[in-house]
């Protein structure tokens, strides 16, 4: 079946070092994509989101990177702050943002003072 | 905007209770509402979809007698765990999107149930 995987479990970079945060896919139906940042004890916060076609997409310090040939998504955080920890979670749909979301495993970030 | 309320943020009670968690758009009007579970330090499971005025379609594997979801306005979505027995327990999100074919999915801050 489909899934939406992640390579690294858990990151840890330095406040003011860039992010990266990778998610593969496997559903080549897939035409949108979406990054979503959870704290602990919180419900899943928008970040950005990206439709299948573009291959690049920018917000305020975030960027996220669609490889649709190695079916591979990135996001790209900037200057790294410690407000950023947190465990991000791609997902992935299809009919754009009207259908229903396929999450990834999440990543870890860990942001170290 | 796009802000989603989701009320109560902490259940504990007894096996067998039934628990009733609401969900809200508050600045918007949400056609659709999503009903998540999550298990700790895992991802988010899409246990249902449901559509204001219509049933709730639910994902394989998921009870509709267990987890019965009522969706009678733009604004509101309630999933009711039903004779809720300590394997129910979990965190439990909801989202909800707007109209139009661009708005994202946005989250509420979800509910922890822990039935003893």
């Amino acid at each position: 079946g489909e899934s939406v995987g992640l390579h690294l479990p858990t990151l840890s970079v330095q406040e003011g070092d860039n992010s990266i945060i990778n998610c593969a896919y496997s559903n080549s139906a897939s035409d949108y994509f979406i990054w979503y940042k959870q704290e602990s004890g919180k419900g899943p916060q928008f970040i950005i989101d990206i439709r299948s076609n573009m291959d690049k997409r920018q917000g305020q310090r975030v960027t996220v990177l669609l490889n649709k040939t190695v079916k591979h998504l990135s996001l790209q955080i900037a200057a790294t702050q410690p407000g950023d920890s947190a465990v991000y979670f791609c997902a992935e749909g299809t009919g754009g943002s009207q259908g229903n979301l396929i999450f990834g495993k999440g990543t870890k970030l860990s942001v170290k003072p | 905007g796009a802000v989603v309320s989701q009320h109560p943020s902490w259940v504990i009670c007894k096996s067998g209770t039934s628990v009733k968690i609401e969900c809200r758009s508050l600045d918007f009007q949400a056609t659709t509402m999503f009903w998540y579970r999550q298990f700790p330090k895992q991802s988010l499971m899409l246990m249902a979809t449901s559509n204001e005025g219509s049933k709730a379609t639910y994902e394989q594997g998921v009870e509709k007698d267990k987890f019965l979801i009522n969706h009678a306005s733009l604004t509101l979505s309630t999933l009711t765990v039903t004779s809720a027995h300590p394997e129910d327990s979990s965190f439990y999100i909801c989202s909800a999107r707007g109209p139009g074919d661009t708005q994202p999915q946005h989250f509420g801050d979800g509910t922890r149930l822990s039935i003893l």
